[in-house]
């Protein structure tokens, strides 16, 4: 069965260090998502993304934040200068058609720790 | 903006018991539900979702939701819970504000079963 796979596993950075998390989201699926889950929070959303453009945001996604598709099968979140409060375990999805009943396919996750 | 509210962060019940979590969602339009659960160190796998064809869904693993829209919920049984069924369960709601999929995350349930 297609899965959305993630790397690395588990990140390790120093504050103010960018990092660049990637995804490989199913390969037919055109619209792809990133969420993060802060310990012993709820799973929040971050971006959205159709087209080679940024379809929807959260406020949390600010301009130390990025997302790009580089090639035909990457999917990147890049924050550019870490803060301590960015360590979080950090999801990508994607989903076939961006339809409210759709499924959104998750990730097993990046683990962001910020020292 | 909509919202779901799940009651009980922890919920313990022995093996073989019914397994009840659940989930109560505002929307001022029909909501699209669904239920995710997340194993240990694990992404967020689909259990099932609620699209308007039928009230009581049923999903993964022997579980199953049933729509009530004169409560507002959308809670998650089992009739017999099994050891393996030992996960953080999120219900999620989805709706499309400006035009793309977003899907919003209750806080979660841990559910953990007694042998």
């Amino acid at each position: 069965e297609p899965e959305v796979t993630q790397t690395p596993s588990h990140q390790v950075t120093q504050m103010g260090q960018e990092v660049i998390l990637r995804c490989v989201p199913i390969s037919n699926h055109l619209y792809f998502y990133w969420y993060r889950q802060i310990l012993g929070q709820k799973v929040e959303f971050l971006v959205s993304f159709y087209n080679n453009e940024i379809s929807e945001k959260s406020e949390i996604f600010d301009d130390q934040f990025s997302v790009e598709r580089p090639d035909g099968s990457n999917f990147t979140l890049k924050i550019r200068s870490t803060k301590l409060e960015d360590s979080a375990m950090y999801f990508c999805a994607s989903s076939a058609s961006g339809k409210p009943t759709d499924t959104q396919y998750f990730g097993p996750g990046t683990r962001l720790t910020v020292l | 903006a909509q919202s779901v509210t799940q009651l009980g962060s922890h919920v313990s019940v022995s093996e073989g018991a019914l397994v009840l979590l659940r989930c109560n969602y505002s929307s001022s339009v029909p909501p699209y539900l669904f239920w995710y659960v997340q194993y240990p160190n694990q992404g967020l796998q689909l259990l099932l979702k609620y699209t308007s064809a039928a009230t009581l869904v049923k999903g993964i693993n022997g579980f199953e939701a049933e729509f009530k829209k004169s409560e507002t919920s959308f809670h998650l049984t089992k009739p017999s819970a099994h050891m393996s069924d030992a996960a953080e369960y999120f219900c999620a709601v989805s709706e499309v504000p400006g035009g793309y999929q977003k899907v919003t995350f209750g806080t979660g349930t841990k559910l953990q079963v007694i042998p």
